[in-house]
């Protein structure tokens, strides 16, 4: 079954308006969760990490004023994005490790912002 | 930092064995991982090397020499349903993911 989930699977919102996308780790908890981002036929980039209990580490060029990021339990992070344009219309997707370096994704939030 | 390179595109025959290759140059190594992504899915995992040589699961095999900075995925019998992107990723020092930019295969009947 799946060890991490996403909600939700799709969204669309207007310009100017905020998302929040939840990921869950199902099956282990999760100290260290990550969220990529994916535009049509490109590869994952990574986004940030998110620290159970402490602030994300994020990536360079990733604004975070705009990519909020809170790990508050073992099990849960969300991104919220805010302020939403058309250019941040991706696939966006989680991931949690369990101890060691094997990652677990969710199954991905396309988002669409009109 | 990192740079992780394979190609872009492959075609095989269905039946076939194709071999997609990756090569890396990385700050900080903690291990190699392929992943298997189908158009609008997440990716979902196939391997796994952290040490050199041949790791064989099923159909699909996948083969490291750290000192080349050298992967690749070795896929077996193809079938249709391999048609999908294949994802090169390194985990780095502070065993963050870092992924190629996939290679796009598409299995001939």
């Amino acid at each position: 079954g799946a060890v991490v989930s996403q909600h939700p699977s799709r969204v669309i919102c207007k310009s100017g308006t905020s998302v929040k996308i939840e990921c869950r780790s199902l099956d282990f908890q999760a100290t260290t969760m990550f969220w990529y981002r994916q535009f049509p036929k490109k590869s994952l980039m990574l986004m940030a990490t998110s620290n159970e209990g402490s602030k994300a580490t994020y990536e360079q060029g990733v604004e975070k004023d705009k990519f909020l990021i809170n790990h508050a339990s073992l099990t849960l992070s969300t991104l919220t994005v805010t302020s939403a344009h058309p250019e941040d219309s991706s696939f966006y997707i989680c991931s949690s490790r369990r101890q060691g370096d094997e990652q677990y994704f969710g199954p991905g939030t396309r988002l669409t912002v009109t | 930092g990192q740079n992780i390179d394979q190609p872009t595109e492959m075609t095989a025959t269905e039946g076939a064995i194709v071999q997609i290759n990756c090569t890396y140059q990385t700050s900080g190594f903690n291990g190699l991982f392929w992943y298997q992504q189908h158009a609008g899915e997440a990716p979902t995992f196939l391997s796994y090397n952290v040490l050199d040589g041949l790791e064989e699961k099923g159909r699909f095999s996948s083969f490291l020499s750290r000192s080349k900075g050298y992967s690749y995925l070795l896929l077996k019998e193809l079938q249709m349903k391999d048609s999908a992107s294949y994802l090169c990723a390194v985990s780095g020092s502070a065993r963050q993911l870092t992924f190629g930019s996939g290679t796009q295969l598409t299995v001939l009947p």
